[in-house]
């Protein structure tokens, strides 16, 4: 099942923060997160895994709550090259070893001068 | 870092053609591979798992005489599309997983267009 993403959108000035929810109906072996710029292919950011833990990537983290099914990227003191669409793709149990992604229909975000 | 090479890049033909897009992980060994279907503004769409040496699955609503996939080797997936028609006509996106708890990595996508 697609996880699902909130916000759709957001608009953001430059140097302000953003949060990006992704939330499962079915547990999580893992979260991926990544970005997509108009016309390109998605670019990985960062994979959390199960356990529940925290990432950081310069000023972008996420968190990973195992048990609540749910993960959250963090923008921070966002720069105008953080636009893009961000997509949460999520791992569950079923199909151990498939290693399918199931991708949500993605937050895009625009940072403004 | 790990890359993931797609050619071509963009492709604009006729009804009726067959077009090979290739996949190619160039720094790691990829014992599966993924496409995607990716329509404007919406979410990647999974259309098969590409497993090397083995039959790809494909998911639901997918025909698999349409879409032909082979996966060589280690390093090298194909996707067919063949006869294709106008609605054909999408972003075709492939990835590569280097084993558990590996991130996907994608490649640059094919712009299918068909007259």
């Amino acid at each position: 099942q697609q996880p699902v993403q909130s916000p759709q959108a957001v608009i953001l000035r430059e140097g302000e923060d953003a949060v990006i929810n992704c939330s499962s109906s079915k547990a999580l072996y893992s979260v991926h997160w990544y970005r997509q710029k108009h016309g390109e292919a998605p670019v990985f950011l960062m994979i959390l895994l199960k356990g529940g833990e925290q990432k950081g990537h310069e000023k972008i983290s996420a968190s990973f709550n195992e048990k609540k099914q749910q993960s959250s990227l963090y923008l921070t003191a966002s720069q105008l090259s953080y636009s893009g669409t961000y997509f949460c793709g999520t791992e569950g149990y079923s199909g151990a070893g498939s290693y399918q992604l199931t991708f949500g229909k993605g937050t895009k975000l625009s940072v403004i001068p | 870092g790990a890359v993931v090479s797609q050619h071509p890049s963009r492709v604009i033909c006729k009804s009726g053609t067959s077009v090979k897009i290739e996949c190619r992980s160039l720094d790691f060994q990829a014992t599966t591979m993924f496409w995607y279907r990716q329509f404007p503004k919406q979410s990647l769409m999974l259309m098969a798992t590409s497993n090397e040496g083995s039959k790809a699955t494909y998911e639901q609503g997918v025909e698999k005489d349409k879409f032909l996939i082979n996966h060589a080797s280690l390093t090298l997936s194909t996707l067919t599309v063949t006869s294709a028609h106008p609605e054909d006509s999408s972003f075709y996106i492939c990835s590569a997983r280097g084993g558990e708890d590996q991130p996907q990595h994608f490649g640059d996508g094919t712009r299918l267009s068909i007259l």
